[in-house]
């Protein structure tokens, strides 16, 4: 089962920050946070992860709180294009501890003009 | 990001028939490869982690006989759905980490089987 609980839907206006909840409050020590998100028909493409710590790369900034029982994935400038499931995914990462990831039902983001 | 390939990208078969996919890891090596299933309207299951050189690992529930995973490479990973029937059409996904470090896992761009 998945160990994140996200809201299943969101709207967005173009041009403004979109801002994706997630919680995970079982989340172990060693696992990290993990974002990804499938715009309809095609396979799902990586975001951004993080174990701690805020994380910011080109597509977006990840902030994780200081318990790490939840996170949100921001946006800066949501675009029309932005219009996909993100899925938050809680996973062990790095050696052979399975890395597998469980997918959770995500929430679909609707980026409206 | 990583470059992860499959093909075909569709194919449609009679009922009965088998079918070959195949996810390549193009710009890195991958030692480990998984295989998801996605129905319509439905988030991405997992059936299979692909070890290279060394049997797949099945979730519970995917029949090993029927969904044979071949990962002979480091960078190719094939899953062959046998004697498929109609309620094998699906969307196939692979995904493939590098070697080391966090292995950030990249998604195939999917393959659409439909079975007659």
């Amino acid at each position: 089962d998945a160990k994140t609980t996200q809201p299943t839907s969101m709207d967005c206006a173009e041009g403004r920050a979109a801002n994706l909840p997630c919680n995970h409050s079982t989340i172990s020590g060693n696992e990290y946070v993990y974002w990804y998100r499938q715009i309809h028909s095609q396979g799902p493409q990586y975001i951004i992860h993080g174990l701690k710590n805020n994380e910011t790369n080109e597509m977006a900034s990840l902030i994780i709180t200081e318990d790490r029982k939840s996170s949100t994935l921001i946006l800066p400038h949501a675009t029309l294009r932005d219009t996909a499931v993100y899925y938050c995914i809680v996973r062990v990462a790095g050696g052979n501890q399975g890395g597998k990831l469980i997918f959770g039902q995500g929430t679909e983001l609707s980026v409206k003009p | 990001g990583a470059v992860v390939s499959q093909h075909p990208s569709w194919v449609i078969c009679k009922s009965g028939t088998s079918v070959k996919i195949e996810c390549r890891s193009l710009d890195f090596q991958a030692t480990t490869m998984f295989w998801y299933r996605q129905f319509p309207k439905q988030s991405l299951m997992l059936m299979a982690t692909s070890n290279e050189g060394s049997k797949a690992t099945y979730e519970q529930g995917v029949e090993k006989d029927k969904f044979l995973i071949n990962h002979a490479s480091l960078t190719l990973s094939t899953l062959t759905v046998t004697s498929a029937h109609p309620e094998d059409s699906s969307f196939y996904i692979c995904s493939a980490g590098a070697a080391g470090g966090t292995d950030t896992q990249y998604f195939g761009p999917g393959t659409r089987l439909t079975v007659l």
